[in-house]
């Protein structure tokens, strides 16, 4: 089955700063890539998303690239603010039934 | 905003007592899903429901595990005995669409289980 690899599982960065969560998955049947941002106490929340037909996609300080050579995919949030500290999942879905979850980055945006 | 519903938000209960946990999902939704999130994981999916049917209960642990969506709506997932291994966020999710690599889940807020 697919195995999601997150890293990193923590990350500080100055408001304003940018911030990169890589993942990386294996079942190179993988087509769809999803970003989940789970707030402290509430549900994970679809942020962005990406197919496996596109390289890179972006929406507002959001954008999202996958290679799928190498197999992985990564998270950018640029000009970062404090309501971005959360807890981020990438997902992969191998077109069948499942969603696999990374196992999380803990965002900090220290103001 | 239409949201997924989950009761109870918090159990905690004593091992080898059983917990139910309920979830609704969004008006429409055919698709119901039940995950695990254990502290500091990503989310595990147990089972998934396509109206009434069972998707996919690969993962569920069928020895102690149960779920049922009867009438294609709202859903309850069963532990029996629990586990101190149980001891974990129980989150339902529902989508539109039938697969998950169609289009978003939408996430209920949870049931957190302590097992003492």
């Amino acid at each position: 089955g697919e195995n999601v690899e997150q890293h990193p599982s923590t990350l500080s960065v100055q408001e304003g700063d940018s911030a990169v969560i890589k993942c990386t998955y294996s079942d190179s049947a993988s087509n769809y890539f999803p970003w989940y941002k789970q707030e402290l106490g509430k549900r994970p929340q679809l942020i962005i998303d990406i197919r496996s037909n596109v390289g890179e996609k972006k929406d507002q300080r959001i954008a999202v690239t996958l290679n799928k050579t190498a197999k992985h995919f990564s998270l950018h949030i640029t000009e970062t603010q404090p309501e971005d500290s959360a807890v981020y999942f990438c997902a992969a879905s191998d077109g069948a039934n499942n969603l696999f979850f990374g196992t999380g980055t803990r965002l900090t945006v220290i103001p | 905003e239409a949201e997924v519903a989950q009761s109870p938000r918090y159990k905690i209960t004593e091992k080898s007592q059983a917990v139910a946990f309920w979830c609704d999902p969004i008006s429409g939704h055919a698709t119901l899903y039940w995950y695990r999130q254990i502290l500091g994981q990503g989310p595990e999916l147990l089972v998934q429901f396509q109206d009434e049917s069972v998707v996919d209960d690969s993962q569920l642990p069928k020895d102690r595990f149960s779920a049922e969506r009867l009438k294609g709506v709202d859903s309850t997932l069963k532990i029996q005995p629990a586990e101190l291994g149980d001891s974990a966020m129980y989150l339902c999710a529902s989508s539109y669409l039938a697969a998950a690599n169609t289009g978003e889940l939408f996430f209920g807020e949870g049931s957190r289980l302590t097992v003492l």
